[in-house]
C-alpha cells in the first residue's frame, strides 16, 4: 500500500512561470490536505480539499494559488506567474476521514525553487 | 488552536532516553497533544497522540499531566536515527487538520 506520492521532487521555475504540484493520496483516503514549510520553519496550512470540494482554503494566498482535487486523479497545487517568496517544500498529506484528531499521512514533498 | 512551546534542540547520545517537554498552557478541553516528527527533505510522520495521563507505543510514551498544560514526548534508548525534528501540536475538533507547527525541537543523537 504506498504512502501518499508528490511530484515532482524538485521543481525550478524562473519568475512569472507556472507551477504544478502533484499529489496522489493513499488508497482508500478521500481527504487531501496542502501545507508550505519555508526553511527553518514548521509547515503551514494551505488548504484542505476532498474528491471535486475545495473545504477550507484559509490558508491560501487569494491570488496565483489554486488547488483541485479531481473525481480522477490527484490533486493538483498550482502557482501561477510564481516569484522567489514561493521557494519553498511542499506538502501533501491525506487521512481516511476527518474524524477529530485525524492522523495525517504526508508525502515527501516537492521543493521549488524559483530563479 | 493552542500555541505550544518546546526547546529549539536537544543533544543526547545513542543508547540514552530522551524526554522532550512541550508547554500548552492554553490548551483547550477538547484539545489533544499529537507529535510528529520530521527527517530532512521529509514529509512529517506521526508518532503518538494523547488526551491524558500516558499512552505508549511501539515507537514513544507520551505523559500528559493532569493539568494538561504541558507533556512529554519520551524515547528510549535513541539511535542515530532518531535524529531529526519533533514537532508538539495540540488541536482538537473539526479543525483539527489544521496543524500548527511551531519550529519544533531539533534533536541530535551522537554516536
Amino acid at each position: 500500500n504506498a504512502g501518499v506520492m508528490q511530484n515532482p521532487r524538485h521543481l525550478v521555475r524562473r519568475r512569472g512561470q507556472e507551477a504544478r504540484l502533484r499529489c496522489s493520496p493513499m488508497k482508500g483516503h478521500s481527504h487531501v490536505y496542502w501545507y508550505r514549510q519555508l526553511p527553518e520553519e514548521g509547515l503551514k496550512f494551505m488548504v484542505y480539499l476532498q474528491k471535486e470540494n475545495i473545504i477550507d482554503e484559509s490558508g491560501m494566498p487569494k491570488e496565483r494559488f489554486s488547488a483541485e482535487f479531481p473525481k480522477e486523479g490527484p490533486s493538483i497545487l498550482r502557482i501561477q506567474q510564481v516569484v522567489r517568496g514561493d521557494s519553498a517544500a511542499y506538502f501533501c498529506a491525506s487521512s481516511p476521514s476527518t474524524g477529530i484528531n485525524e492522523k495525517l499521512f504526508f508525502g515527501s514533498g516537492t521543493q521549488l525553487s524559483v530563479l | 488552536l493552542a500555541k505550544t512551546t518546546q526547546p529549539i534542540s536537544m543533544d543526547s547520545y545513542e543508547g540514552q532516553e530522551v524526554n522532550i517537554t512541550c508547554s500548552h498552557n492554553n490548551i483547550a478541553t477538547n484539545d489533544y497533544i499529537t507529535w510528529y516528527q520530521q527527517f530532512p527533505s521529509q514529509g512529517p510522520r506521526f508518532i503518538i497522540q494523547g488526551y491524558k495521563t500516558k499512552v505508549t507505543n511501539e515507537v514513544a510514551s507520551l505523559f500528559i499531566p493532569a493539568d494538561r498544560k504541558s507533556s512529554t514526548l519520551s524515547l528510549p534508548r535513541v539511535s542515530l536515527s532518531d535524529t531529526a525534528v519533533y514537532y508538539c501540536l495540540v488541536g482538537g475538533g473539526d479543525s483539527s487538520y489544521k496543524l500548527i507547527f511551531g519550529s519544533g525541537t531539533r534533536l541530535l543523537v551522537r554516536p
